[in-house]
């Protein structure tokens, strides 16, 4: 069964700093794999989809990596800003089970 | 633009009713998922559809159903509300079956049981 962890669950940096997000998967057998922001009390927004056969994907501050065969995904966020604030969450499309999702990770960035 | 509409976006109710909230893409997608979140798990597969007519159980399906009438809908029902439904419902859709593209969430649904 895939499981996906995400570490850490919440962290606090001030603004400026460049951070990482980290996702974790079981069974490497996947599609893709997809990174969300949701804010307080909203949906989900995508930022980056990954297939299985890319090592990276970028959007303007972001850049997304996967490594299929050690299980892992890193969303890189370079120089933070107060409204990168919120809840970074990951997912795997694999077997039967279509989107399974980590967690998430809480992001305070602080002015 | 296209889009995709969850209805309610609140909705209380007593327990044993039934409930349906309601997802409505305009992408014209063929697969369509629903999920809940709660804190502590995340978000959690409750039924999903490859295309009309075609509906299939998630990780939680029990207490819950769906059904495929076309392309732009898929209903979820809670046959008989129970306290544990309390949750924030998600649907989502994306295009293809075979490669996986973007998945697309609506604003969600958040159901209250009492």
């Amino acid at each position: 069964k895939q499981e996906v962890t995400q570490i850490p669950a919440a962290l606090s940096v001030p603004e400026g700093e460049n951070l990482v997000l980290n996702c974790s998967f079981t069974d490497s057998a996947i599609y893709n794999l997809q990174w969300f922001r949701q804010d307080p009390g909203k949906g989900l927004t995508s930022l980056l989809l990954i297939q299985s056969s890319q090592r990276e994907q970028t959007s303007g501050r972001l850049n997304a990596s996967l490594d299929k065969s050690s299980g892992r995904s890193t969303l890189y966020i370079a120089a933070s800003q107060p409204g990168d604030s919120a809840t970074y969450l990951c997912a795997v499309a694999s077997g039967t089970y279509k989107y399974i999702f980590g967690t998430g990770t809480r992001l305070k960035v602080l002015a | 633009d296209a889009e995709i509409t969850q209805s309610p976006r609140h909705k209380i109710t007593e327990t044993g009713r039934q409930v349906t909230l309601a997802c409505h893409q305009t992408w014209n997608h063929n697969n369509m998922f629903w999920y809940r979140q709660d804190l502590g798990h995340g978000l959690r597969l409750i039924h999903y559809s490859y295309g009309v007519q075609d509906t299939n159980k998630g990780e939680v399906s029990d207490g819950y159903s769906v059904s495929r009438s076309n392309t732009e809908d898929l209903p979820l029902t809670l046959e008989s509300a129970a306290s544990s439904q309390t949750s924030v419902y998600f649907c989502a859709s994306s295009e293809s079956t075979d490669f996986y593209t973007e998945a697309f969430f609506g604003q969600g649904t958040r159901l209250t049981v009492v």
